[in-house]
């Protein structure tokens, strides 16, 4: 079974860099979409960024001036780096994978890292 | 861009029947999938795609979807189903993920 961990600094200053990082284990990397989420405190869900299956990046254009997300397949990680951080960006962070299919419409994120409470001040 | 819609809140009596609604023009082209959220947990899928669910996921929940429409329907709440319910798509060219702002769900 698919498991996602995560980590990286929980504290920042205003203006630092978050950084995040997320290992799976127990799956496959390939043919899947890795995806950072995140929900502010008392929020709801806030798509980041991911990779599609075909190891393509896409970003929320909200965000995408300020993120930058990687892929190490050798490692099974992916990471993801958020610049010039305000109070704004105080949130819990998730890592998620994504499943695609290519005779329907439709993907879901299945698996989930257990969330990194990442807090600006 | 692309929005979807939830009720914020909705409360159902134990062991009756509830749906939660998701709206978006994009749903006439992706299916939604339904998270739930206990507090503190990380979301956990529920339901995806035209109807199905992940394994260990009781049958008491299913899914709908008619036009920009989605729905989540638990038949028979239970009182552990008290939680946060958020849907997700993508928008038409399948590019970039929404989720809802979330529906609360209280089960009296």
């Amino acid at each position: 079974q698919v498991q996602l961990h995560q980590w990286g600094a929980g504290l920042l200053k205003p203006s630092e860099t978050l950084s995040l990082t997320c290992t799976v284990s127990g799956g496959s990397f390939n043919h899947y979409y890795w995806a950072w989420i995140r929900q502010s405190p008392g929020k709801g869900l806030e798509w980041i960024a991911e990779f599609n299956h075909r190891r393509e990046a896409n970003y929320n254009s909200s965000l995408e001036s300020r993120v930058t997300i990687s892929l190490d397949t050798s490692k099974k990680e992916f990471s993801l780096r958020l610049k010039s951080v305000t109070a704004a960006d105080t949130a819990v962070y998730y890592c998620a994978r994504g499943v695609g299919y290519t005779t329907s419409p439709q993907t879901h994120f299945d698996s989930w890292g257990q969330g990194s409470l990442v807090t600006v001040s | 861009s692309f929005e979807l819609t939830q009720d914020p809140a909705v409360s159902v009596a134990l062991g009756q029947t509830v749906k939660i609604t998701c709206q978006g023009d994009g749903l006439r082209s992706y299916y939604a999938s339904w998270f739930q959220q206990k507090s503190g947990q990380a979301p956990l899928l529920v339901v995806f795609g035209e109807n199905n669910r992940p394994s260990g996921i009781p049958d008491r929940f299913s899914a709908s979807s008619s036009g920009n429409s989605a729905s989540l329907t638990i038949t028979g709440a239970q009182a552990e189903d008290e939680a946060d319910y958020y849907c997700h798509s993508r928008d038409n060219s399948g590019t970039l993920v929404v989720f809802g702002g979330g529906t609360k769900l209280t089960v009296l």
